[in-house]
């Protein structure tokens, strides 16, 4: 069966600290994404990672996938209260029907 | 550029029925995917569809339905509702497909009673 996993599932964090949240997925797949949802809203697109060893930046957030490792990282940096949010990655199957694979998502807290 | 739309943005049905969701996405974009959303499930893919074809499909019930039409606004529709099927219903467009960025609307909220 296949599964992605993220963890933590929740995370309360200090502005100002750095943190990681990650994303194991059970099969093989070279293109992930990650989505950030506000209370109340739909998703918002970060990240497009299409294949091993892909890095990308943006602002306090910066996403990696290790293809052979099965495994994306979404790391803050220097956290601030805005990044508070539910952050998801989701795994293309592109091959499957299932298509895209989402882990349950990340609760993130981050306190003033 | 306008982002995806979605209607209605809330719903109230009760079993048995059936409803139709509508999605119009970005102008230019020819893939059109809806998801599930609820608190036990997460997020669920339910199918994609591209230029007028539908090219994936997930683990869902026959009673999910969907189109597309030539101006790459989508529908889906859901019959024979039951009270699992509250949710809020996402759709999202891109350019065409995997591996492109999505872009998602704001989300249709059914509830059944």
């Amino acid at each position: 069966e296949l599964k992605v996993e993220q963890n933590p599932l929740f995370l309360s964090m200090q502005e100002g600290k750095n943190y990681t949240i990650y994303c194991n997925y059970s099969t093989t797949s070279d293109r992930l994404y990650w989505y950030r949802q506000d209370p109340g809203k739909s998703l918002e697109s970060l990240f497009v990672l299409l294949s091993n060893g892909a890095v990308k930046q943006e602002g306090r957030l910066m996403a990696s996938l290790d293809t052979k490792a099965r495994l994306s990282t979404l790391h803050i940096t220097a956290a601030v209260h805005d990044l508070s949010a539910t952050y998801f990655c989701a795994v293309d199957m592109s091959n499957r029907d299932d298509k895209i694979i989402f882990g349950k998502g990340t609760r993130l807290h981050i306190l003033p | 550029k306008a982002g995806v739309t979605q209607t209605p943005r809330y719903l109230i049905k009760t079993r048995g029925q059936q409803v139709t969701l509508s999605c119009s996405p970005i102008s230019g974009h020819r893939s059109v995917s809806w998801y599930q959303q609820t608190p036990g499930q997460g997020l669920q893919f339910l199918f994609e569809y591209f230029s007028e074809t539908q090219r994936n499909k997930g683990n869902f019930p026959g009673r999910f339905s969907g189109r597309q039409f030539s101006n790459s606004r989508s529908e889906m529709n859901v019959s024979t509702l039951e009270l699992g099927d509250s949710a809020l219903y996402l759709c999202a467009s891109s350019w065409s497909g995997g591996g492109y960025e999505q872009y998602f609307g704001p989300g249709t909220r059914l509830t059944v009673t």
